[in-house]
Parts: structure tokens; C-alpha cells; sequence
């Protein structure tokens, strides 16, 4: 399969602890683009990378939220301290630049106790 | 500040009839639109994207959309509805300016098919 893969697939977890969730984007793609989607709601942006640099944040990102893409290829999102709002799906996406089409991963399903 | 309105929440439709999901945007500039597709348990799929060519945007699976400037709207529509087309159908703006990096969607519309 050459998508957009994105590790754990779920992830239980208690209020307070740390997480960090793991996408790999389609090998030849340069953007890679972090989203969450909670019940209910269509996806929100919060964040992508252009090779390794992080070229924009969303105000939903707050300071307990950290995300790197160290080699330009896979990128790992921390969630610090979770909260119950944290739960929600995280969708990671990736694209050629200057292509209109983000191609998405199954996402990472959280769930704070 | 861009945004993209679906104006229904739930739509049912009979298999073999035609299907019509709403969506308006609000943008100040020529917008790049989309509609996504998304399975239970399964990844967001492109269904079509409208990037300033022609208006009548025709996507996989027979669905097709038409970018009206003066009713600022781009609605999705199928002739006939299949029992596999039931999924969530998100109708997609791409950001501009400083947020050129992510796309804005809707809130969702949930398409049922019945029997």
C-alpha cells in the first residue's frame, strides 16, 4: 500500500499523560498536513510542513501540542498533559506542492479517560 | 474570513434516485473548491475539485458539481444514488494568503441510501 499511513490507529490514554501519534506520508510528497476531527465535525487544520520546515500553525495548537517533521519525510505529533478535549481524530494528509489535492490518512482515534 | 457552509446535516435518498448535497462558500477571492468523501473507518477521499477552469466539475464514481459564482454554491450531485455511495460528504475550501497551507471545511453531510 503506498498511501498515507498513520500509527496507532487508536490510542487510549488518561488525562495527564503524554501521546505521540506517527505519519508517513506517499514517499514522493513534500507537504505533509496535520488535522484533527472531533464527532460531529468536519476536519480542522492544524498544522503542515513543507520538506522539514513548519510553515504554518493553527491557533488550535496550543502549547501542549508539538509537531516535527525532522527529516522531511515522517512526522510525529505530541500531544503533552492530554485532556478530555483532546479526544478526537487525528487525520494526517500529504501533497506535491503546488498540486491541489491532499491525499489522506485513516487517522489516529484518541480517546482521553 | 473564508468559510464553507453545508446546508444539510442528513440526507436520505432512494437507491436509483438522484442525489443533491448543498454546499455555499464565502470567499473574497476566485476559490479552489473540493468535495471529499469519507467510509466509516476509512481515509478522506477526493471526489472533485474545482480550480478556476470549467464550471461543470464531473469526479469518480458518476458524482459531479457546478461552481455558481452569483450564488456563490457548488453543489454535488449524482443521477442515480448506489447503496455504496452512503458515506459523510465534506465540501472543502482551499485557504489562501497567509493560510495557503490548509483547506477549510464543512461541516459534513451524512448521505443515507435506501433499499
Amino acid at each position: 500500500d503506498t498511501g498515507v499511513s498513520q500509527d496507532p490507529r487508536h490510542k487510549i490514554t488518561k488525562r495527564g499523560q503524554n501521546v505521540t501519534f506517527r505519519c508517513d506520508p506517499i514517499s514522493e510528497h513534500n507537504r505533509l498536513y496535520w488535522y484533527r476531527q472531533t464527532l460531529g465535525q468536519g476536519p480542522e487544520f492544524l498544522t503542515y510542513f513543507q520538506n522539514e520546515a513548519q510553515l504554518e500553525k493553527s491557533r488550535l495548537l496550543s502549547d501542549r501540542f508539538s509537531a516535527e517533521r525532522p527529516k522531511g519525510s515522517f512526522s510525529t505529533l505530541e500531544i503533552q498533559r492530554t485532556e478530555q478535549g483532546d479526544s478526537a481524530m487525528y487525520l494526517c494528509a500529504s501533497s506535491i506542492k503546488a498540486i491541489n489535492e491532499q491525499f489522506f490518512g485513516p487517522g489516529t482515534r484518541l480517546t482521553v479517560l | 474570513a473564508q468559510s464553507v457552509t453545508q446546508l444539510d446535516s442528513h440526507v436520505s435518498v432512494s437507491e436509483g434516485t438522484p442525489v443533491l448535497l448543498r454546499c455555499n462558500y464565502s470567499s473574497s477571492y476566485s476559490p479552489s473548491l473540493f468535495w471529499y468523501v469519507q467510509h466509516p473507518n476509512k481515509g478522506l477521499q477526493l471526489l472533485l475539485k474545482y480550480t478556476s477552469a470549467a464550471t461543470l466539475v464531473k469526479g469518480i464514481n458518476g458524482f459531479e458539481a457546478e461552481f455558481k459564482k452569483s450564488e456563490t454554491s457548488f453543489h454535488l450531485t449524482k443521477p442515480s444514488a448506489h447503496m455504496s455511495d452512503a458515506a459523510e460528504y465534506f465540501c472543502v475550501a482551499k485557504g489562501y494568503g497567509g493560510s495557503q497551507g490548509n483547506l477549510i471545511f464543512g461541516k459534513g453531510t451524512k448521505l443515507s441510501v435506501k433499499p
